[in-house]
Formats: C-alpha cells, sequence, structure tokens
C-alpha cells in the first residue's frame, strides 16, 4: 500500500458525460501528479500540482481540467467524454518534488467511456 | 526519439533464477534520475529503486539492483531468485533536469515489458 488513495476504482460512463476522480496524496507529500495509462499511449504525464498550485502540464486535453485543494486531495475532471478517453487515471504524490524524489502511486481509477 | 526504451516485450524465467530486464535512456541533461516501477495484474504501480546520475554506486534495494552504465545510456533492473509473485509488467521511467533550475518533475516512461516467472 503506497498509501496514495483513489476513488472511485472503477468508472463506467458514456460518450459526452462528465466524471470526476478523486486522490488523496500520502500523508505530508505536497505535490500530486496525475497521469494517463492507454494501450496506445503507454503512460502519459498529465498535470501536476503542488500545494494547491498548478506546477507542470503534460499532454493532457483541454476537456480535462484539475485542482488541488487546501487539504491537499486532488481532483481531476473529464468532459465531454470520448471512447478514447478510456484508460487507467493514476494519481502519484511525494514530498516537496525535489530531485531523486520517488513518486507514490495510487491504485488507480479504470475509467471505461461507452 | 524516445526518452525510454525498453526493447523486450517479454520475459520468461524460472523461480529462483535472476532476470535482468533491459533499459536504455536518452537524454542531453547531465542531471536526471531513472525508476523501475511493477505493475502487477491488479494494476497499481509499484516503485521499486531509484538511480540518479550523479550517484557513485548502483542501486540496490533488497532483491532488486540496478545495473546503472552511464556511458551507454543503460539502467538495467536486475531481479536475484526470481518468485512466482514476480510476475507481472515492468516499467522504467526517467525525469531530467534538476529541479529548481529548469527541470522537470513528470516521468516519462518506456512501454513496458511483461515479466512471467514460473515454477
Amino acid at each position: 500500500d503506497s498509501g496514495v488513495t483513489q476513488t472511485p476504482k472503477h468508472l463506467i460512463t458514456a460518450t459526452g458525460q462528465r466524471v470526476t476522480l478523486r486522490c488523496s496524496p500520502r500523508s505530508g507529500d505536497l505535490s500530486v501528479y496525475w497521469y494517463q495509462q492507454s494501450l496506445d499511449q503507454g503512460l502519459q504525464f498529465l498535470i501536476q500540482y503542488y500545494n494547491g498550485e498548478e506546477r507542470a502540464k503534460g499532454n493532457i486535453l483541454e476537456r480535462f481540467s484539475a485542482q488541488q485543494f487546501p487539504d491537499l486531495h486532488s481532483e481531476l475532471n473529464l468532459s465531454s467524454l470520448e471512447l478514447g478517453d478510456s484508460a487507467l487515471y493514476f494519481c502519484a504524490s511525494s514530498v516537496a518534488g525535489t530531485s531523486g524524489e520517488t513518486q507514490y502511486f495510487g491504485p488507480g481509477t479504470r475509467l471505461l467511456v461507452l | 526519439a524516445q526518452k525510454i526504451t525498453q526493447t523486450q516485450p517479454g520475459m520468461f524465467v524460472q523461480e529462483k533464477e535472476a532476470v535482468t530486464l533491459d533499459c536504455t535512456y536518452d537524454t542531453s541533461d547531465p542531471s536526471y534520475g531513472l525508476f523501475w516501477y511493477k505493475q502487477p495484474s491488479s494494476g497499481e504501480m509499484i516503485f521499486l529503486i531509484y538511480q540518479g546520475s550523479y550517484d557513485q554506486q548502483n542501486a540496490t534495494e533488497g532483491r532488486y539492483s540496478l545495473n546503472f552504465q552511464k556511458a551507454r545510456k543503460s539502467a538495467n533492473l536486475v531481479i536475484s531468485a526470481s518468485q512466482l509473485g514476480d510476475s507481472a509488467m515492468y516499467f522504467c521511467a526517467m525525469r531530467e533536469g534538476l529541479l529548481g533550475q529548469g527541470g522537470s518533475e513528470k516521468l516519462v516512461f518506456g512501454k513496458g515489458m511483461k515479466l512471467t516467472v514460473n515454477p
């Protein structure tokens, strides 16, 4: 158990819908990262938050957004869902983003868009 | 060019034998970190081992060791005494640059390789 929690574990929804994925980082970790794992794209970095502020952006679609709240939990919002958004979405956390720091991953949310 | 290359799509090993999983990387930054993660069939990503580009010695964590050859840009994972529970996908990942000096905190992953341990 990494200490990172993600809910829900599974999500099935329809095209055009909007969903919210939730992540609670390890106790004391200030940085939260979101990754998407799909069969065709592999594991891709989406976005990072550090202590409530956006720190880095990767290949995140405009239909996707995220935020980190004062209690440090984070939410990833996916809207106007398409079939291709079906993937495993991971949240990871690290203490403060210093060099050499390990990112610990949550169990993931498996999203299926029908 | 791919940043992280894992060319072995799959490997089979007998229980209790050692196995080496290959990873080569591409970066022009002198400061970087290399990570290995394990993903069992249940889906979670489990951190195994880390190697910094300036580390003088190869990293070890229990049965895991990292064969770091900087000049060849390779960071192979060695698992000694394989166990049935080692059957999983294994991912090599890299973070480039020094944080606070333009470096990125994101991890770039290879495509992974599947290890199957046979009894």
